[in-house]
């Protein structure tokens, strides 16, 4: 079956940066647009990025464009999310979803990121 | 950018029929999908290409997408449905951007 586990998430200063990581199994993860998707403590789901299956092709929200890079390892199974320039509105849980046509089809459980000083 | 509203709230009884409206900028032209959330999971497919529903979802859920409006109606409502419930579109116009509705809380009273 479809897995996929977010790690990397934790407590950070405003300013630094955080390497997110999403480990995909139960299919064939190179042929696959990969999403990420945060949501805020008590607020509604908000795109952050998508890469094509070869990376040909990355998009942002513009609230992350400049800050963080998506990035995959098709030979590891593994999505990832470099993210910089951390302020405190990034705090959120980060989901990582399978992308399917224009919608996703399978989700992580996420892994927090709290930007504190 | 493309905005999607949807109303903050919806509350049901039992038996009876939810309808989870989501508004956008002729909406009607774009393919909506449905999400359900419950606490402290990650979001789940229900709905998907304004009306399909995937492996798994009961029939209970459908979709209908017309003009500046998509609806998601849950027939039968049972407590197992009260969950936050997102619309999604993806708007190519704003560089190809994915965007998600505000979010309606279904509460099964």
């Amino acid at each position: 079956q479809v897995q996929l586990v977010e790690s990397g998430g934790g407590v950070v200063q405003p300013g630094t940066s955080l390497r997110l990581s999403c480990a995909a199994s139960g299919f064939t993860f190179k042929t696959y647009a990969m999403h990420w998707v945060r949501q805020a403590p008590g607020k509604g789901l908000e795109w952050v990025s998508v890469v094509t299956f070869d990376e040909s092709n990355k998009k942002y929200a513009d609230s992350v464009k400049g800050r963080f890079t998506i990035s995959r390892d098709n030979s590891k199974n593994v999505l990832y999310l470099q993210m910089s320039s951390l302020t405190i509105e990034d705090t959120a849980v980060y989901y990582c979803a399978r992308a399917s046509n224009d919608y996703t089809d399978y989700w992580g459980q996420g892994t927090l990121v709290t930007v504190s000083s | 950018s493309y905005v999607l509203t949807q109303p903050p709230s919806v509350s049901v009884a039992p038996g009876q029929t939810a309808r989870i409206t989501c508004g956008g900028n002729n909406i009607g032209d774009k393919s909506v999908h449905w999400y359900q959330q419950k606490p402290g999971q990650a979001p789940v497919l229900v709905v998907y290409d304004d009306s399909d529903r995937p492996s798994g979802i009961p029939e209970r859920f459908s979709g209908s997408n017309s003009g500046n409006t998509a609806t998601l109606t849950i027939s039968r409502v049972d407590d197992g449905d009260e969950a936050d419930y997102y619309c999604q579109v993806w708007d190519s116009f704003s560089d190809h951007q994915y965007v998600f509705g505000t979010g309606t809380k279904v509460t099964v009273l």
